[in-house]
């Protein structure tokens, strides 16, 4: 089973500044990972898909890289909407995986 | 538009059997594939198996596997998720959520609301 390592665990930051999210596989995905972010007592909304691709309707300022076993998720300029926890994805192999999550919080 | 609508919430006793659904519309039911996916309140997201309801291909992480079983119906598009004999330990949110097509199977783009399960004695 391939393990996602997502870090830091909550990231405080105030609007208009930028995030930086990290995932870390165990092994290699290629480019097979995607983000959701998941905002309290809603369910998970896909961000990104196969590392970079922006889901339909997703704002700019998401954007995704990374391949291989390394991969970054980056909120260009924070909004107050953009407070959620994210989490990443693989679907190189099966099991499928979830990262443990990062928490977003705006100051 | 692409919907999933999932059954209701559930309260349960140790024990007894269950059967949530999950039903698509707004798509081509038959050619994606639909995940379950399981979050216990305040935690996160584990993933637990999926369907290809066009051949019934299912695969299971191997930690749900033999507790849990995932069918779907094509002729009503729903998707099912089961349990034969209920722990507290299933108390849950689960997610069913569509997953891509049977090449690119994996990444959820549309998800269902959950449904709440209580397990409690």
């Amino acid at each position: 089973e391939i393990v996602l390592t997502q870090s830091p665990a909550t990231l405080s930051l105030s609007p208009g500044e930028r995030a930086t999210l990290s995932c870390r596989a165990s092994q290699s995905l290629s480019i097979y990972l995607a983000w959701y972010q998941q905002k309290p007592g809603q369910a998970p909304r896909l961000l990104i898909y196969d590392a970079s691709n922006r889901a339909t309707g997703i704002p700019a300022r998401f954007s995704g890289s990374g391949s291989g076993t390394d991969f970054t998720l980056t909120i260009s300029s924070l909004e107050p909407e953009d407070s959620a926890v994210y989490y990443c994805q693989q679907r190189s192999t099966w099991p499928l995986t979830f990262g443990g999550g990062t928490k977003v919080e705006i100051k | 538009e692409v919907q999933l609508v999932q059954s209701g919430a559930e309260v349960k006793k140790p024990g007894e059997s269950l059967k949530i659904s999950c039903k698509g519309s707004g798509y081509s039911f038959t050619t994606y594939w639909i995940g379950w996916v399981r979050q216990v309140p305040g935690k996160g997201l584990e993933w637990m198996g999926i369907i290809f309801p066009g051949n019934s291909d299912t695969r299971y992480c191997p930690s749900f596997r033999g507790q849990v079983s995932i069918s779907a119906d094509t002729s009503i598009t729903t998707a099912y998720l089961q349990w034969s004999s209920l722990k507290a330990s299933d108390t849950a949110i689960y997610y069913c959520a569509r997953g891509g097509t049977i090449a690119a199977g994996g990444t959820f783009d549309y998800w269902g609301r959950g449904s709440l399960v209580t397990v409690s004695s």
